[in-house]
């Protein structure tokens, strides 16, 4: 079946700090791959996303580049901000699983002054 | 334009006690989803259903039923409730188009924050 495997949090990082968060995923088919973030105390949102390989998502600052060869899919910010704290979490989406989204298990990202 | 609308926010139950969930989308989607989000476990799927008339168990269906009431929307009832489903429950919905909805995102609410004491 279809996983998605993040790295462990949480992560601290000072104002202005590159930011890396790591994701893989074992997936049927071709799968189009997602970042989504969630504010304090609200849903999830859409951040960035990829629908084929060497394709990057690019939003806010963040970017993604959808790596087929090694099955990768890891989000990056060059200077990040005290409002980027957040929960921040990868998915896939595969014809194989019906289109259902399948999440990683977050990882949360407090950025200090 | 509200998106998908969640009801209740907060609630308490006892043990054995039933509830229903509601969530509605006003973006005509045909998919709805339901989510349970707990602590180091991420998002994962109760049930979901992918047009009108049609639902499917996710994830973790036990302990839980839904209704696709119309294209607009999608409940999740617990029948008994106990305390291992204390958790924020999301609902979502998202479009199919072009290959079947694989490239579309999905949207979410606000969350349903239960507690079963």
């Amino acid at each position: 079946g279809n996983s998605v495997t993040q790295m462990e949090g949480p992560v601290t990082l000072s104002e202005e700090a590159f930011l890396t968060i790591n994701c893989t995923y074992t997936a049927t088919g071709y799968p189009s791959l997602f970042w989504y973030v969630q504010y304090p105390g609200e849903g999830l949102q859409l951040l960035l996303k990829a629908t084929k390989a060497d394709d990057k998502g690019s939003n806010k600052g963040f970017e993604a580049t959808y790596r087929k060869e090694t099955t990768s899919f890891h989000l990056e910010k060059g200077s990040v901000q005290v409002s980027d704290s957040a929960v921040y979490f990868c998915a896939l989406k595969s014809g194989g699983s019906n289109y259902k989204l399948t999440f990683g298990k977050g990882t949360l990202l407090t950025v200090n002054p | 334009n509200a998106g998908v609308t969640q009801t209740p926010k907060f609630q308490v139950l006892k043990t054995g006690q039933s509830m229903t969930l509601q969530c509605a989308q006003d973006m005509n989607h045909n998919s709805m989803y339901w989510y349970r989000q707990d602590p180091g476990m991420g998002l994962r799927l109760i049930y979901y259903s992918a047009s009108e008339g049609t639902t499917d168990k996710g994830e973790v269906p036990n302990g839980y039923n839904v209704s696709r009431l119309n294209k607009r929307e999608f409940s999740l009832r617990l029948e008994s409730a106990a305390p291992s489903q204390t958790s924020v429950y999301f609902c979502a919905s998202s479009e199919r188009r072009g290959q079947g909805g694989m490239n579309t995102e999905a949207f979410f609410g606000q969350g349903t924050r239960l507690t079963v004491v």
